[in-house]
């Protein structure tokens, strides 16, 4: 049984550029989370989908946006980057919204320069 | 809002016993989750403490004070595989079901 896979794992752009990350989730999960991660810092939550909605939403400007499909994988798009955008971005599945037990993937590794 | 303390480094020696503190401040508190993340990986979960008291996990055990917002997790028998970061996490019920909100996490160290 796969766990939460994520594509691709490392990713280099510039400034300005688009960029588009995935994430397949654990078999019987139906809800992705997706985060920010920081060297040297802990997880900053970004948005959750379920249901193919966006259920919550940390303090991330709207340059953050996100799309989940009917088999619960999901997309998060970063548009206009950032240098400050270059961190570790983890996706997250669950079985429901509230569950406390995450599954995270290894991440996508983000170099903006 | 929500806010999450737990020291930013603990050194120990391999066979010993380590204790990771955490205090939190939340608006909405239903209970307090630990993760590990060793170097390049993912988090996974190590355990979940809803009510007061010790909960344990072979060589894990995780504590929870709800009068004092206090929680820690043990680590007994220490293995250099320990070597991570332990990361405290609450749940922010600001929306309907609210997300995982990370501290800034505890790197450990486990030395021969």
């Amino acid at each position: 049984d796969a766990g939460v896979t994520q594509s691709p794992t490392h990713l280099i752009k510039t400034r300005g550029q688009q960029v588009t990350l995935r994430c397949s989730p654990k078999s019987g999960h139906d809800t992705v989370s997706w985060y920010q991660q920081a060297l040297g810092q802990g997880p900053q939550f970004i948005f959750q989908y379920y249901e193919e909605e966006e259920r919550q939403r940390g303090n991330f400007p709207d340059r953050f946006s996100g799309h989940q499909f009917p088999n619960y994988s999901s997309e998060l798009n970063v548009n206009a980057l950032l240098l400050g955008d270059s961190a570790l971005y983890l996706c997250a599945s669950s079985f429901g919204q509230g569950s406390e037990k995450l599954f995270f993937g290894s991440g996508t590794q983000l170099s903006v320069l | 809002g929500q806010s999450l303390e737990q020291p930013s480094e603990v050194t120990a020696v391999e066979g010993a016993i380590v204790q990771i503190n955490c205090t939190y401040q939340t608006s909405g508190f239903y209970g307090l989750s630990w993760y590990q993340q060793h170097d390049g990986g993912a988090p996974t979960f190590l355990s979940y403490n809803a009510l007061d008291g010790l909960e344990e996990t072979g060589r894990f055990s995780s504590f929870l004070s709800r009068s004092d917002s206090y929680g820690y997790l043990l680590l007994q028998e220490l293995q250099m595989k320990d070597s991570a970061s332990y990361f405290c996490a609450v749940r922010d019920y600001g929306g309907s079901q609210g997300n995982l909100i990370f501290g800034k996490g505890t790197k450990l160290s486990v030395k021969p």
